[in-house]
């Protein structure tokens, strides 16, 4: 399983971008990059992936290198309601169908008003 | 389109005791994944069901065993409890096909505490 690094806490203003960068220097050619976020006391909520290009959706950003061996989730204009820790996951298939997701430790990101 | 949902929140047993955990998945969904994370730490899968049969399972003992029913509904069972199987436990659902793979959504989870 190609593992991910991520720095544990992170702070930023409300209504600044939050850039969150993820290392996954082990990433084979078919895994794509996952971001989950979790904010106290709930389940992790889907945020976006990707494969090799840059993806946008109405909630975030995904900037991956051109070597796929690190990513930035891009949060545009950070609200407090966006306090949570972020996970970067790289996807592993399973033998038939469906895949599991590698939580790390993830990012707490902090917005501060 | 109901979410994903877990029963009960949150559960007390003592050590030795078994548990069964329960979880619907979301409408449309054909794969049920179970995670645990203990305080201060990500999820660490389980398993995994699809189309009623184990699909993959992470480093746990046999003592946590699943099922997945013709609903796509699932349960977790935990024999012998431990001390550190006190966690939060997460259930997530997707939709998985031979042509696509769907995020996994995931219910609000049950708290388990053993004594």
């Amino acid at each position: 399983d190609a593992k991910t690094t991520q720095p544990p806490s992170m702070d930023c203003a409300e209504g600044r971008a939050a850039n969150l960068p993820c290392n996954h220097s082990t990433i084979s050619g078919n895994e794509y990059v996952y971001w989950y976020r979790q904010i106290h006391s709930q389940g992790p909520q889907y945020i976006i992936h990707g494969l090799k290009n840059n993806e946008t959706n109405e909630m975030a950003s995904l900037i991956i290198t051109e070597d796929r061996k690190s990513s930035t989730l891009i949060l545009p204009h950070a609200t407090l309601r966006d306090t949570a820790v972020y996970y970067c996951i790289v996807r592993v298939a399973l033998e038939t169908s469906g895949s599991r997701l590698t939580f790390g430790e993830g990012t707490q990101l902090t917005v501060n008003p | 389109e109901t979410g994903v949902t877990q029963s009960p929140t949150h559960l007390i047993k003592t050590r030795g005791q078994q548990v069964t955990l329960r979880c619907s998945s979301q409408s449309g969904h054909n794969t049920v994944s179970w995670y645990q994370q203990a305080l201060g730490q990500g999820p660490q899968f389980i398993f995994q069901y699809y189309r009623e049969e184990e699909n993959g399972r992470g480093n746990f003992p046999p003592r946590f065993s699943g099922l997945q029913f013709p609903n796509y509904s699932s349960e977790l069972n935990v024999n012998a409890l431990e001390l550190d199987d006190s966690a939060l436990y997460l259930c997530a659902s997707s939709l998985v096909s031979t042509s696509s793979y769907n995020e996994q959504f995931f219910g609000p989870g049950t708290r388990l505490t053993v004594l």
